[in-house]
């Protein structure tokens, strides 16, 4: 079965630093694509970034770089330069070749609170 | 914003009671996806349906059903509704089902049973 598990419930940023949001996932699938998703308090789900489980290099978008670890089958989100507009909740997720190519399945989500 | 258009955004109603959500795609997209949000499930899939037809089915429970018009835009029904089913009902759609594919998720419904 795929599993995502997000294992900090929250976390605390100051504004300005970089701050690690950490995901594991479990497939026995080669293929496999991971996502990261932003939900702020207004509650609508924000596409952040991708990596497909072939791709050699880190995915980036902006601020946002994935750490992906395929080994340790991990993918960490990194946030640079944290902003107050950051704060809100992410959720890892994955599509695999499973019974649904293009289902996602979504961690537990991590709570994100950006501080001046 | 998304492209992914879900009414309404809000829903109060009572127990036993049936409700139909409903979600326009983004255009061109072919495939719909369902989900829960609940604070003690976390994000959970229900269905797919891609151009018009069923492809797969999650954790959906027999009193909800859903169908993907001709127009591509699909409808979510709750029946028999319980305080249990409270909880954030999002569609999403995608154009291609990929490993690539990023699905774009409407802005969701918020029920509440009472």
């Amino acid at each position: 079965a795929q599993k995502i598990t997000q294992t900090q419930p929250g976390m605390f940023v100051q504004e300005k630093e970089a701050v690690t949001l950490d995901c594991t996932y479990d497939t026995s699938d080669q293929s496999y694509g991971l996502f990261w998703y932003k939900q702020p308090s207004s509650g609508e789900m924000i596409f952040l970034i991708y990596q497909g489980s072939y791709d050699e290099q880190n995915a980036t978008e902006g601020r946002y770089s994935l750490n992906f670890q395929k080994a340790r089958k991990s993918a960490n989100l990194v946030i640079s330069a944290s902003q107050l507009g950051d704060s809100a909740m992410y959720f890892c997720a994955m599509k695999n070749r499973g019974s649904t190519l293009g289902r996602l399945y979504f961690g537990r989500g991590t709570q994100l609170t950006v501080w001046p | 914003d998304s492209g992914v258009t879900q009414t309404p955004k809000h829903l109060i109603t009572a127990t036993g009671q049936r409700v139909t959500l409903r979600c326009s795609p983004r255009s061109g997209d072919l495939s719909v996806y369902w989900y829960q949000q609940s604070l003690d499930q976390g994000l959970q899939f229900l269905i797919h349906y891609y151009n018009g037809e069923e492809r797969a089915k999650g954790n959906i429970l027999e009193r909800f059903s859903a169908q993907q018009f001709p127009d591509l835009h699909s409808e979510l029904n709750l029946s028999s509704l319980e305080l249990g089913d409270s909880a954030l009902y999002f569609c999403a759609s995608s154009a291609e089902d990929t490993l690539m594919g990023e699905a774009f998720f409407g802005q969701g419904t918020r029920l509440t049973v009472v």
